[in-house]
């Protein structure tokens, strides 16, 4: 049973360009996170979805930003007009059953450099 | 109110010893307490989490230690070994879904 699956795993974009980062869940999972990684921080939560729904994005930058999980496919975590704060870590996590207290499947990230 | 300060962000410990890492929150309505294990260019796994209606989880060599009234909890890691060496966050929720508060995290280096 594979895991979470992002990718690309490395991503160069210069200023103004767009990002787009990839995550498929674990099998049988419907609940997708995408939380940011800083340099020397901690994973920040930006969004959970559903399929076709967004749950919750209050941790996600109203401009330039967007989610989406389609009903097939992977869930895309969209930057547009990219800027040099946006490097960082993208990780993607997953769970079953979208509980409080649910273990959370995270992927191996999306590091993501603006030049 | 959503923060989760952890501390120290270093830490250098033998083969052998303990480890020690501590965790503070302001959230009362926290009710979720997990702490997860990264290893370079990996995603982070969950390692042992606690609810706070217990003191104490232990699994194999890691403890979490939970203290409700002063909101801080800590991982104990026994007999740490060098394959331990890795980034440590904890993590608070239980508020609603996954979503998780972490903290800064805490990079443990074992050395043989």
């Amino acid at each position: 049973n594979a895991g979470v699956m992002q990718n690309p795993r490395h991503l160069v974009r210069r200023r103004g360009q767009e990002a787009r980062l990839r995550c498929s869940p674990m099998k049988g999972h419907s609940h997708v996170y995408w939380y940011r990684q800083l340099p020397e921080e901690g994973l920040k939560f930006m969004v959970y979805l559903q399929k076709e729904n967004i749950i919750d994005e209050s941790g996600m930058p109203k401009e330039r930003f967007s989610a989406e999980f389609p009903k097939e496919g992977p869930s895309i975590l969209r930057i547009q007009q990219v800027v040099r704060g946006d490097s960082a870590a993208y990780f993607c996590a997953s769970s079953p059953q979208g509980q409080a207290n649910e273990k959370l499947f995270f992927g191996s990230g999306t590091q993501l450099s603006v030049l | 109110q959503q923060q989760v300060k952890q501390s120290p962000q270093s830490l250098i410990v033998q083969k052998g010893g303990i480890s020690i890492i501590n965790c503070a929150y302001e959230n009362t309505a926290f009710d979720y307490f997990p702490w997860y294990q990264q290893f370079p260019g990996k995603g982070p796994a969950l390692l042992i989490a606690i609810r706070p209606d217990v003191s104490e989880k232990k699994e194999g060599r890691f403890t979490i230690s939970f203290n409700k009234s002063a909101k801080q909890f800590s991982l104990h890691i026994m007999d740490s070994q060098p394959g331990d060496s890795a980034t440590y966050f904890c993590a608070a929720g239980g508020t609603s879904y996954g979503k998780l508060t972490f903290g800064q995290g805490t990079i443990l280096t074992v050395h043989p």
